[in-house]
């Protein structure tokens, strides 16, 4: 069962900023932030995590509360090939038969 | 570096027949993780195995579902007398051994099986 809520869908203009959200307000301190995406039923695929600061690569960024309550996945300029289903997973990195998919978001990238 | 392999990646059985589901993970990955999907529902975790061991098999339904990874060759998911509820998505991912606590261990998801159920 998720630890995770998400909205259920989202739309984002060709060029600008997504900005996906997390709520994670059970989150324990040594559980990580995960994102993962799947586009159009193919397998998913990592994004980015962190655990409480600011985390960059060359996909996104995210952005975790200091209370760590909560998270913002941000892709910087979306195109339409960004569009997909998000998710949004909290678990303990060295844990790895925890990870559990919520429904995620689905971001539609509109020109 | 190939990925996660996964074969074939459309199966029809008919009612009452198996389903085997194969595996390849990537060069040096040790750890098969097996997830099922729904239409339009996330992914659910059914088991977790290293070579020769299943680790948690605390998604996999009690009855006609089995997983293994061989010393050698692929991760096997296979289901015995398929049912119209067994239609789905499975998604195979993998990871190199533990880190030290505290970093993380990213899974690598294959494209999927999706098996039809007649």
């Amino acid at each position: 069962d998720a630890k995770t809520t998400q909205p259920p869908s989202m739309d984002c203009a060709e060029g600008r900023a997504a900005n996906l959200p997390c709520n994670h307000s059970t989150i324990s301190g040594n559980e990580y932030v995960y994102w993962y995406r799947q586009i159009h039923s193919q397998g998913p695929q990592y994004i980015i995590h962190g655990l409480k600061n600011n985390e960059t690569n060359e996909m996104a960024s995210l952005i975790i509360t200091e209370d760590r309550k909560s998270s913002t996945l941000i892709l910087p300029h979306a195109t339409l090939r960004d569009t997909a289903v998000y998710y949004c997973i909290v678990r303990v990195a060295y844990n790895n038969n925890d990870m559990r998919f919520g429904a995620g978001t689905r971001l539609t990238v509109k020109p | 570096n190939a990925g996660v392999m996964q074969n074939p990646r459309h199966l029809v059985r008919r009612r009452g027949q198996e389903a085997r589901l194969r595996c390849s993970p990537m060069k040096g990955h040790s750890h098969v993780y097996w997830y099922r999907q729904l239409p339009e529902e996330g992914l659910k975790f059914m088991v977790y195995l290293q070579k020769e061991n299943i680790i948690d098999e605390s998604g996999m339904p009690k009855e006609r579902f089995s997983a293994e990874f061989p010393k050698e060759g692929p991760s096997i998911l296979r289901i015995q007398q398929v049912v119209r509820g067994d239609s789905a998505a499975y998604f195979c991912a993998s990871s190199p051994l533990f880190l030290d606590s505290g970093s993380y261990n990213e899974q690598f998801f294959g494209p999927g099986t999706r098996l039809t159920v007649l």
